[in-house]
């Protein structure tokens, strides 16, 4: 079964810190995107990242197919980033996305 | 542009009563997909249509639950004799080519 897994599940930042979120696939994927919600929110898509590393803003993504693996980080974080960011991948040749379960990052002052 | 829209926001039914859950795609995009969010879950792949057909519902329950696509402006997921265990937020999403884009969900409380 399709499997992804984030980590940390939780984590506690003072404004400015950066966060490096993890993201790792049960099987080759060919597809993968970083989604963000706040509570009670809208998941919003951050990044499109099959491979290779990919920056928008604050946010860079580096995904390695190979190992099965996506990370994001978040440079000088800002109460505002506070929220669940999710990592999601497909099966290659599907548009089905799998969700992990998230990481809830908290930014305080 | 509105983004998706899904309506209603919340819906309460009684145990044994059906739900209908409403998701209007963005214009121009060929692909819908259903998704249910819990808590304890979390984001779980229902169905999916691609230029209105029918592509993936290796998530749909079997025996409740249904989808439709009737036009490229709006799809429906029906949910019938619904149970608490039914309780989640819905969401709908479309796309154009890889990012998905979503609406703010449907909270549906079964009593």
């Amino acid at each position: 079964e399709q499997q992804v897994q984030q980590s940390p599940a939780s984590l506690v930042l003072q404004e400015a810190e950066n966060a490096e979120l993890q993201c790792s696939f049960s099987i080759f994927t060919n597809q993968v995107q970083w989604f963000y919600q706040r509570p009670g929110g809208r998941l919003v898509s951050l990044l499109y990242n099959p491979s290779g590393t990919k920056q928008s803003g604050r946010l860079t993504s580096t995904t390695v197919i190979k190992e099965r693996r996506s990370s994001l980080h978040i440079s000088s974080s800002q109460i505002t980033d506070s929220g669940t960011y999710l990592c999601a991948e497909n099966q290659g040749g599907s548009a089905k996305l799998i969700f992990g379960e998230g990481t809830k990052l908290t930014v305080s002052s | 542009n509105a983004g998706v829209i899904q309506t209603p926001r919340h819906k309460v039914t009684g145990k044994g009563q059906e739900a209908t859950l409403w998701c209007e795609p963005i214009s121009g995009h060929s692909a819908v997909f259903w998704y249910r969010q819990t808590i304890v879950q979390g984001l779980e792949f229902l169905t999916y249509f691609r230029n209105q057909a029918p592509i993936d519902d290796s998530g749909m329950p079997k025996e409740r639950f249904s989808a439709q696509m009737p036009n490229q402006s709006h799809s429906t997921l029906k949910i019938q004799s619904t149970q608490p265990q039914d309780s989640a937020v819905y969401l709908c999403a479309s796309s154009k080519r890889e990012t998905l884009y979503f609406g703010s969900g449907t909270r549906l409380t079964v009593l």
